[in-house]
């Protein structure tokens, strides 16, 4: 079945303590991106990858760090977390062609820092 | 100004009727456009794409005024099961992706 998976689905932490949460998917897409949505304001990029070791930044990038060693692995890493960092998290992938460039997401990572 | 708006809603309408939403975009070089459908605290899926011609996919029709920079998705003979935030979703150059922050709709019996 071509998916988008994420890990942790749910994750409680403390400020300060580095997380990652892990996003896959096989369907060889060359586009990978994640987004944070909090009420009122809509999903917002974080980074996004066009390709292996080709990672950019999108409009929220402070706080995270990305990496894309494999196309179909995109990590999200928090350094170091803090509060305002508390939102639910999606990956997506895209083909990302003139054709074929609608995104398909992840299930979603529900964080909290305390 | 956002870079893509929506009406947030909610849009609280009875089963059976047509309901309408608009969403506009500022930025005139913006090259693709979508609706996707996310229900509650779960992930967006694409309900459609828009074209400048216009596309309708059974009850379901988004259309794209370039002219006045904004997109519209047309809901008739609307079901219980619609019920949900409906995304415009804006894409500009190769990786710039703009999300409106949603319009929620709740049909009613």
């Amino acid at each position: 079945e071509a998916q988008v998976t994420q890990n942790p689905r749910y994750l409680i932490t403390v400020t300060g303590k580095k997380l990652t949460v892990t996003c896959s998917q096989n369907m060889n897409h060359e586009y990978m991106s994640w987004y944070r949505q909090d009420p009122g304001l809509g999903l917002r990029q974080i980074y996004y990858s066009m390709n292996v070791e080709v990672t950019d930044k999108g409009d929220v990038p402070e706080g995270y760090k990305v990496s894309r060693k494999e196309k179909r692995n995109f990590p999200l890493i928090l350094e170091s977390p803090s509060p305002n960092q508390t939102s639910l998290y999606f990956c997506a992938s895209s083909l990302f062609t003139s054709e074929h460039n609608e995104q398909f997401f992840g299930p979603g990572t529900r964080l909290t820092v305390l | 100004r956002k870079e893509v708006e929506q009406d947030p809603g909610p849009f609280n309408v009875p089963e059976g009727a047509t309901v309408a939403f608009n969403c506009t975009y500022s930025n005139s070089a913006s090259q693709s456009f979508f609706w996707y459908r996310q229900d509650c605290r779960k992930e967006p899926k694409l309900l459609m794409s828009v074209y400048s011609s216009g596309n309708e996919d059974g009850r379901f029709t988004a259309q794209l005024n370039r002219a006045s920079q904004y997109i519209s998705l047309l809901i008739r003979d609307s079901k219980l099961s619609d019920s949900a935030t409906y995304l415009c979703v804006v894409s500009g150059s190769a990786s710039k992706i703009i999300f409106g922050s949603g319009t929620r709709l709740s049909i009613r019996p």
